[in-house]
């Protein structure tokens, strides 16, 4: 399975800074998809990173908030920009893979975000 | 849309038992994938079962299992002899081709695992 690692794995940061946080997977691959868990809640999908493209946002994300790069197949990054105290929240890149019968999916060990 | 439901937010199991975690869905695709990811403590998220729509039989990976009612739009996950590490949040979690192959998750089950 697709190894993919995440940068920086925890942050404290000050309200109205912004905190990039990198996605690296040691194969190329498709699809790469940035999703967002607050705490004590399920994952909801923030976008998804196709390389050579926009990024396509779900529904309450924007470009603006939380622009993402995907400069190539194996590497991405999320920008979680102008942070407020409601930003605090584990920040999980997930990757698709073709494992035969069906894509599966895996995740990185994720950012968990502080804002103070 | 697609809708993942687990009705359970906590469950106890003793160990070395069996535990079902309950999961139901809704979809209008016709070709669907259910995953069940395992989220410990240190909050990485693991993938454990896969079952497709179309699959005729149960998915299984070592102490998993998944018990599929196609029908009921159920995809139950089945833990046997349960042990200490077990003990963590379970997310079911759906896929389809209509919805580019982004997961939509339940709100998850935490399971705790007692000696």
């Amino acid at each position: 399975s697709a190894v993919i690692s995440q940068k920086p794995s925890r942050d404290i940061c000050q309200r109205g800074t912004s905190l990039t946080i990198q996605c690296q997977v040691d194969s190329q691959v498709t699809m790469m998809f940035w999703y967002r868990q607050q705490p004590g809640q399920s994952l909801t999908l923030i976008a998804t990173a196709n390389q050579g493209s926009e990024a396509t946002y779900e529904s309450g994300f924007v470009i603006d908030k939380f622009p993402i790069s995907r400069p190539n197949l194996t590497f991405s990054t999320l920008t979680v920009s102008n942070m407020s105290p409601e930003d605090s929240s584990i920040y999980l890149c997930s990757v698709e893979e073709d494992g035969g019968r069906y894509e599966k999916l895996f995740f990185g060990s994720g950012t968990q975000l502080s804002v103070l | 849309a697609q809708k993942i439901t687990q009705t359970q937010p906590g469950m106890f199991v003793q160990e070395k038992e069996a535990v079902t975690l309950d999961c139901t869905y809704d979809t209008s695709d016709p070709s669907y994938g259910l995953f069940w990811y395992k989220q410990p403590s240190s909050g990485e998220m693991i993938f454990l079962i896969y079952q497709g729509s179309y699959d005729q039989q149960n998915a299984t990976e070592g102490r998993y299992s998944l018990n599929f009612q196609k029908a009921r739009k159920s995809a139950n996950l089945v833990i046997s002899a349960s042990q200490l590490g077990d003990s963590a949040m379970y997310f079911c979690a759906m896929s389809s081709s209509n919805s580019g192959y982004a997961l939509n998750f339940g709100k998850g089950t935490s399971l705790l695992v007692t000696p």
